[in-house]
């Protein structure tokens, strides 16, 4: 079946790059993405990657992803304190109605 | 435009009481999706739907219904709950056939059964 995992935690500086990974299982997923949760709201997708993709940049925010094992990451350059949130990454698989599995989400506190 | 929307922010139940979560998207999606977020576990799909009049079990289905009547409305009941059912609840929605697929979160709802 499908399982998303990832770290619990990470805590950087502020100014520092911050890399946070995430393994799949499901070699079947079409797109993997990742979405920010800050305290309180619901989660806002900040980027996402196509599977036949090896890496997507977007400003500050680097994604790559490793096929062969089943590896994803995300960098964000120049870590700021309003990073600190929690970050979920999730993959799609070919199914019907465009499921999308959760992994358990990196907390990621920023210190100035 | 105001996306996902979800009623109430929060709740308190007592255990066997019954509630009904109510999610409205205006963006005309197809698909709409309940799920819970419960610590250290990531989101759970309880139910979903693929189109008004339509709604199918996911992953974590048990002591929840739901309804589909419009469209744009995508209604989570819990008829006699539980402790179980403490949790934070998401809705989300999405248009089929777009690039990248991405599904769009309303608020939340917290819910906490005594």
């Amino acid at each position: 079946g499908e399982d998303v995992e990832q770290s619990l935690f990470l805590s950087v500086r502020e100014g520092d790059s911050s890399v946070i990974n995430c393994t799949y299982t499901d070699s079947s997923s079409t797109y993997l993405y990742w979405y920010k949760q800050e305290p309180g709201a619901g989660l806002q997708l900040l980027t996402y990657i196509f599977s036949n993709m090896d890496m997507k940049q977007d400003q500050r925010l680097t994604v790559l992803l490793n096929k062969k094992d089943k590896h994803l990451s995300l960098r964000i350059a120049d870590t700021q304190t309003g990073d600190s949130a929690i970050y979920f990454c999730a993959e799609s698989t070919n199914t019907g109605f465009q499921k999308l599995v959760f992994g358990t989400g990196t907390r990621l506190l920023v210190s100035p | 435009n105001a996306g996902v929307t979800q009623t109430p922010k929060f709740r308190v139940l007592k255990t066997g009481q019954s509630m009904t979560l109510l999610c409205a998207q205006d963006m005309n999606h197809e698909y709409m999706y309940w799920y819970r977020q419960d610590p250290g576990m990531g989101l759970r799909l309880i139910h979903y739907s693929v189109g008004e009049g339509t709604t199918a079990k996911g992953e974590v289905p048990d002591g929840y219904n739901v309804s589909r009547l419009k469209k744009q409305n995508f209604l989570l009941g819990l008829e006699s709950a539980a402790p179980s059912q403490t949790s934070v609840y998401f809705c989300a929605s999405t248009q089929p056939g777009r690039v990248g697929e991405t599904q769009y979160f309303g608020p939340g709802t917290r819910l906490l059964v005594l």
